[in-house]
């Protein structure tokens, strides 16, 4: 049963560009929620989800945008990157969004130069 | 707003019991957990905990809830040098969909 998978692992932009991230749940959850965790932070939400709709949304601008497909899986956008968008991007994915348990995938590491 | 504060770095011996703590302001929280994460790696669930509990125990963890204090850990026995990673707390309540997290305790084992 393959866990949460993301991809690229690794990407190298610069300043005002602008990025794609994308997930896969794990098998029989429908519900994302992305994350940005800095160096030395603990991640933090910014936004969940479910239906092909956003549900629920943390404390980011609106340059960070998403979508998410039929299927489950999600994209996260960013636009205009700045250098503080350099971070650790991480999904997680859910049984449904009551679900008490979220499982991570191994992340989207971003450097923007 | 909610608050999770962890102290950063502990350091232990092979074979030695491990406690990392964590204290959360949100009175609300309703879940606990800890989540495990090595080097360039996501994050692993370990356990959670509710808030109605006051002790969990899966093999070698042991989560301790004082909801009064608003403190929870998490005791590791018999500690190997596999347990070397960060260790994050993290709350949620029922009204929210997203996971407060702590800035991450590092455990590091000595041999």
């Amino acid at each position: 049963d393959a866990g949460v998978t993301q991809s690229p692992t690794h990407l190298i932009k610069t300043r005002g560009q602008q990025v794609t991230l994308r997930c896969s749940p794990k098998s029989g959850h429908d519900t994302v929620s992305w994350y940005q965790q800095a160096l030395g932070q603990g991640p933090q939400f910014i936004f969940q989800y479910y239906e092909e709709e956003e549900r629920q949304r943390g404390n980011f601008p609106d340059r960070f945008s998403g979508h998410q497909f039929p299927n489950y899986s999600s994209e996260l956008n960013v636009n205009a990157l700045l250098l503080g968008d350099s971070a650790l991007y991480l999904c997680a994915s859910s049984l449904n969004p009551e679900t008490v348990t979220q499982y991570f995938g191994p992340g989207t590491r971003l450097l923007v130069l | 707003g909610e608050d999770v504060e962890q102290s950063l770095f502990l350091s232990v011996r092979e074979g030695d019991s491990s406690v990392i703590n964590c204290t959360y302001t949100d009175s609300s929280s309703t879940y606990l957990y800890w989540y495990k994460q090595e080097p360039g790696a996501g994050l692993q669930l370990l356990t959670y905990i509710f808030s109605n509990m006051d002790m969990k125990q899966d093999q070698r963890l042991t989560v301790l809830l004082n909801k009064k204090d608003k403190h929870l850990s998490l005791r590791i026995a018999d500690t190997q040098t596999g347990d070397s990673a960060i260790y994050f707390c993290a709350e949620k309540d029922t009204g929210r969909r997203a996971l407060t997290f702590g800035s991450g305790t590092r455990l590091q084992v000595q041999p």
